[in-house]
C-alpha cells in the first residue's frame, strides 16, 4: 500500500545533541510537510517542500532545518534539541492543493 | 489570516448519542475543508473533506456540509460508538497557494462511554 512512513516511532536524545528524523513516502507526492505537535495542541507547520523548493514558515526556529534528497524522502534536523521541543512531530505530503494531507504515524521525541 | 476555530473539549457521550462538533473558519477566497482525527499515540487520519461550498463529505457514518454562508463545517453523526473516541481536527486548506498548506482548529476530544 502507498503510505508515508516515519522513522523512528519513539526517539529519546539529550538535550543539545543533535537529532534527524526521517519521513519516507511511496505516494510520488510532490509536497513534503513537517508538523510539530505538542500534547493536547494542534499540528503546527514548520515547513514545507515543493518538489526541491524549501518553504520555511516564519516562525520556525534556525534549530530546525530540513533536507529533501528526492522525491521519497525528507528528514528533519535539529541541531540543538531544548526540552521544549520534546513533542510529536508529524510527517505528511500531498499531490496537489484541495487534495488533503497523507500523514504519517508520527516520531515522538523525548529531550532529557 | 485564514483560521479555524473548533468548540472546546472534551465532549463526553453516551454511546449512540448524536455528535455535534462545531467548526468554523475564516479565510479568503475559497477554501476546502477538513476533518481528521486522531487515536492517541497515533498521526492524523483524514477523516473526511468538502471542497466547495454545499458539498457533504461523509465517511464511516461522519458527516459534514460546507455552509459558505455560515463559514461553518460542523461535525455529526447520529450514533457514536466507543471505538469513536479520538480528537478530531477541523482544518482548512489555504489555496491561494499552490502547495494547499493545512491550517488547523484546536481539536477537540471526544470520548464515548459504553
Amino acid at each position: 500500500d502507498a503510505m508515508v512512513i516515519q522513522n523512528p516511532r519513539y526517539q529519546v536524545t539529550q538535550f543539545g545533541k543533535p537529532v534527524t528524523l526521517s519521513c519516507s513516502q511511496t505516494l510520488n507526492h510532490n509536497v513534503m510537510y513537517w508538523y510539530q505537535q505538542k500534547s493536547s495542541q494542534a499540528p503546527k507547520l514548520l515547513f514545507h517542500y515543493y518538489d526541491k523548493d524549501f518553504n520555511n514558515e516564519a516562525d520556525t526556529p534556525d534549530n530546525f532545518q530540513s533536507r529533501r534528497p528526492n522525491t521519497s524522502f525528507c528528514f528533519l534536523d535539529i541541531r540543538s534539541p531544548g526540552l521544549g521541543d520534546a513533542a510529536m512531530y508529524l510527517c505528511a505530503t500531498s499531490a496537489a492543493q484541495g487534495y488533503g494531507y497523507t500523514f504519517g504515524s508520527g516520531t515522538r521525541l523525548t529531550v532529557v | 489570516g485564514n483560521s479555524v476555530t473548533q468548540m472546546e473539549g472534551p465532549v463526553t457521550l453516551s454511546e449512540e448519542a448524536f455528535l455535534t462538533i462545531n467548526c468554523t473558519y475564516t479565510a479568503t477566497g475559497y477554501p476546502s475543508l477538513f476533518w481528521y482525527v486522531q487515536y492517541p499515540g497515533e498521526g492524523l487520519q483524514l477523516l473526511l473533506k468538502a471542497t466547495k461550498a454545499d458539498d457533504k463529505g461523509s465517511n464511516k457514518g461522519f458527516e459534514a456540509t460546507y455552509r459558505k454562508e455560515t463559514t461553518s463545517f460542523h461535525l455529526e453523526k447520529g450514533s457514536v460508538q466507543v471505538s469513536d473516541s479520538a480528537v478530531y481536527f477541523c482544518a482548512l486548506s489555504d489555496n491561494s497557494s499552490n502547495t494547499g498548506k493545512l491550517i488547523f482548529g484546536q481539536g477537540t476530544t471526544l470520548q464515548v462511554k459504553p
